[in-house]
């Protein structure tokens, strides 16, 4: 199973666009990247999921280089109803690992007015 | 109503009494799966189902046991809880395995 790694956590004002790098090097052809964001007292919501280059929806945007060893989750002009934990998940549904995988320790935002 | 729905929300059991969390979707989803989520560790995956009748063990999946006997319910069963199961359990379900997960509102679990 790849291994995600994430910051730990992050800081922006109102109005500033948020990226958070997710790195996973050990990556299979077959691996999706989905991130998911939690709220206080929340179940985990997904929010997005990629396989290459650049995937957007109303809510963020998934950016995946060529050799797919990381991801970036962009959220524009961020909010403070937007302070939460955001997860960056990788795997497939090919060879059953996907369905083990874990959702590590997250990256918490916070949005400070 | 449509969604995925988690019972009780929380539950205060005594050390070696057996518990049941509940967990129903009305998606007749294929995947449904258990996770527990403590300080300090994020969600870690107990045991999922990728089918009726057929389940699977995660990361965690010691003192546990689950069933699926329809494809809409997925129950965990602590058979004789322990303290260290003091957690917020998560059930969540998936119409397919490399799709996005819908999860429940959780159970906070105390066990005292």
């Amino acid at each position: 199973l790849a291994k995600t790694t994430q910051p730990i956590s992050m800081d922006s004002y109102e109005g500033q666009e948020v990226n958070i790098t997710c790195s996973h090097n050990n990556i299979a052809t077959n691996d999706y990247i989905t991130w998911y964001q939690q709220f206080p007292s929340q179940g985990p919501r997904f929010i997005i999921q990629g396989y290459k280059t650049k995937v957007t929806n109303e809510v963020a945007s998934l950016f995946i280089p060529a050799d797919r060893k990381s991801s970036t989750l962009s959220l524009p002009r961020v909010s403070l109803s937007d302070t939460a934990v955001y997860y960056c998940l990788v795997g497939d549904d090919q060879t059953g690992g996907y369905q083990k995988v874990t959702f590590g320790t997250g990256t918490k935002l916070q949005v400070i007015p | 109503d449509a969604g995925i729905t988690q019972s009780p929300r929380y539950k205060i059991t005594e050390t070696g009494r057996q518990v049941t969390l509940m967990c129903h979707q009305t998606w007749s989803h294929s995947y449904m799966f258990w996770y527990r989520q403590d300080l300090g560790h994020g969600l870690r995956l107990i045991y999922y189902s990728a089918a009726a009748d057929i389940t699977d063990k995660g990361e965690v999946p010691d003192g546990y046991v689950v069933s699926r006997s329809k494809t809409e319910n997925f129950p965990l069963t602590l058979e004789s809880a322990t303290r260290s199961q003091t957690s917020v359990y998560f059930c969540a379900s998936t119409e397919a395995a490399n799709y996005g997960y819908t999860f429940g509102s959780g159970t906070r679990l105390t066990v005292v």
